[in-house]
């Protein structure tokens, strides 16, 4: 089966501009994540969504990050303005339940100028 | 609050030598641990994890990870390094014992393994 794709795979932007992420799970599977991993760090959680509903943003900085699952199915990521600390990479992992193991897909490398 | 420790930032190994990464953990009542992998360019992969019972765990590509409750470690081990094993390695500890462990997961600052020839 294909596993979770995330595009793009690399993004350089400017401070204060807007940058979305995008990610299609692997099909099937009900539960997505969003981490972020910074340089030389492990990878923390954003998000957890089960189908369409977010049912942990607790580490979502809500005041420039967004999420979306509008169908339960893609996901998108946006932040919006971007700062220099949010360079980092931006991972996407799905499972089939929320017991399941996750697979993790490559991450957007994001650099903030 | 949970917490994971890997005191090995880089480990470098020549191939065909054993490796045993570290890795202590902070949690309040049983934990889940898990070992991933990450290689260049790659998403992160689940090597083994660690629910409960035999406290040591088979995992993929050749590699075991023992659970010493009193010693609050998850060592990852391997008997013999292939090239191929140059990547780098987080340990995890999850808590909750009600969606497989990864409810609120908190991750390692990672250790990356240099493997010689």
């Amino acid at each position: 089966e294909a596993g979770v794709v995330q595009s793009p795979r690399y993004k350089i932007i400017e401070k204060k501009q807007p940058v979305a992420f995008w990610c299609n799970p692997i099909s099937g599977h009900n539960t997505l994540y969003w981490y972020r991993q910074n340089l030389g760090q492990g990878p923390e959680l954003l998000i957890r969504y089960e189908n369409e509903e977010a049912v942990d943003d607790s580490q979502l900085p809500k005041d420039r990050f967004s999420a979306e699952r509008l169908k339960g199915v893609d996901s998108t990521l946006k932040i919006q303005p971007a700062e220099l600390g949010d360079s980092a990479v931006y991972l996407c992992a799905s499972s089939r339940e929320e017991s399941g193991d996750p697979f993790f897909g490559p991450g957007t490398r994001l650099t903030v100028l | 609050a949970q917490s994971v420790t890997q005191p090995d930032i880089h480990i470098t190994v020549s191939e065909g030598a054993s490796l045993e990464l570290r890795c202590n953990y902070s949690y309040g009542a049983t934990p889940y641990l898990f070992w991933y992998v990450q290689s260049p360019g790659q998403g992160l992969q689940l090597l083994l994890k660690y629910f409960s019972g035999d406290t040591l765990v088979q995992g993929i590509k050749g590699f075991e990870a023992e659970f010493k409750r009193s010693q609050s470690s998850f060592n990852l081990r391997k008997p013999s390094v292939h090239w191929s094993d140059a990547a780098e390695y987080f340990c995890a500890v999850g808590a909750g014992p009600y969606s497989g462990g990864y409810q609120k997961v908190t991750f390692g600052t990672g250790t990356k393994l240099q493997v010689i020839p």
